[in-house]
């Protein structure tokens, strides 16, 4: 298994600015992904990050609104950029281990409130 | 095409009662299908998954499903509810194994009341 942390775990922030949350996994992953969860609503999929490449973006999210950074084999990055109060929701890191195992784990969230 | 669907958005149960959770999907391919529960303000843990192997699942907590494809299903039950399993349970496909590529699907997901 993996254990996934997530910085900040939560956050309150003004319309217009930006945010980094963290995610860290505590072995070597090929792929990393970026949810979000709105409030009482299941599981949405930002992103997928692997390393060494430009992340991949479903639709209705584009990396100029949610840049996202894959350094290495066990940390990513997501920012929430110029936020709006619909941007309010828990954000998700999840990793899948290498060796083509589907299984994915995921961090704690990161809850964001935007006034 | 996947898709997964979870047939009650909400259900409740008494303590020391059985617990079922339904699920049903659907997959182009053989899929894995999983169980994550989400505590309040916690993430989401892995209860279980299925992967092509026995059929019948047993995962954390007492929790197990079993997988039908000639029904398509994929239900999560418990044979007495515990008061700290109220949570979100989320039933989840996943035809990674089989594409090589990586496609995941989560359900609406079921909020679980247990009554004392």
């Amino acid at each position: 298994s993996a254990v996934i942390s997530q910085k900040p775990s939560r956050d309150i922030c003004q319309r217009g600015t930006s945010l980094t949350i963290q995610c860290q996994v505590d072995s070597q992953v090929t792929m990393m992904f970026w949810y979000r969860q709105q409030p009482g609503q299941s599981l949405t999929l930002i992103a997928t990050a692997n390393q060494g490449s430009e992340a991949t973006y479903e639709s209705g999210f584009v990396i100029d609104k949610f840049p996202i950074s894959r350094p290495n084999l066990t940390f990513s990055t997501l920012t929430v950029s110029n936020m709006s109060p619909e941007d309010s929701s828990i954000y998700l890191c999840s990793s899948r281990l290498a060796g083509g195992a589907d299984t994915q784990y995921f961090g704690p969230g990161t809850r964001l409130t935007v006034l | 095409a996947q898709s997964v669907t979870q047939l009650d958005s909400h259900v409740s149960v008494s303590e020391g009662t059985p617990v079922l959770l339904r699920c049903n999907y659907s997959s182009s391919y053989s899929p894995s299908l999983f169980w994550y529960v989400q505590h309040p303000n916690k993430g989401l843990q892995l209860l279980l998954k299925y992967t092509s192997a026995a059929t019948l699942v047993k995962g954390i907590n007492g929790f197990e499903a079993e997988f039908k494809k000639s029904e398509t299903s994929f239900h999560l039950t418990k044979p007495s509810a515990h008061m700290s399993d109220a949570a979100e349970y989320f039933c989840v496909v996943s035809d990674g194994l089989y594409t090589g590529g990586f496609k995941t699907i989560f359900g609406a997901g079921t909020r679980l009341f247990v009554k004392a």
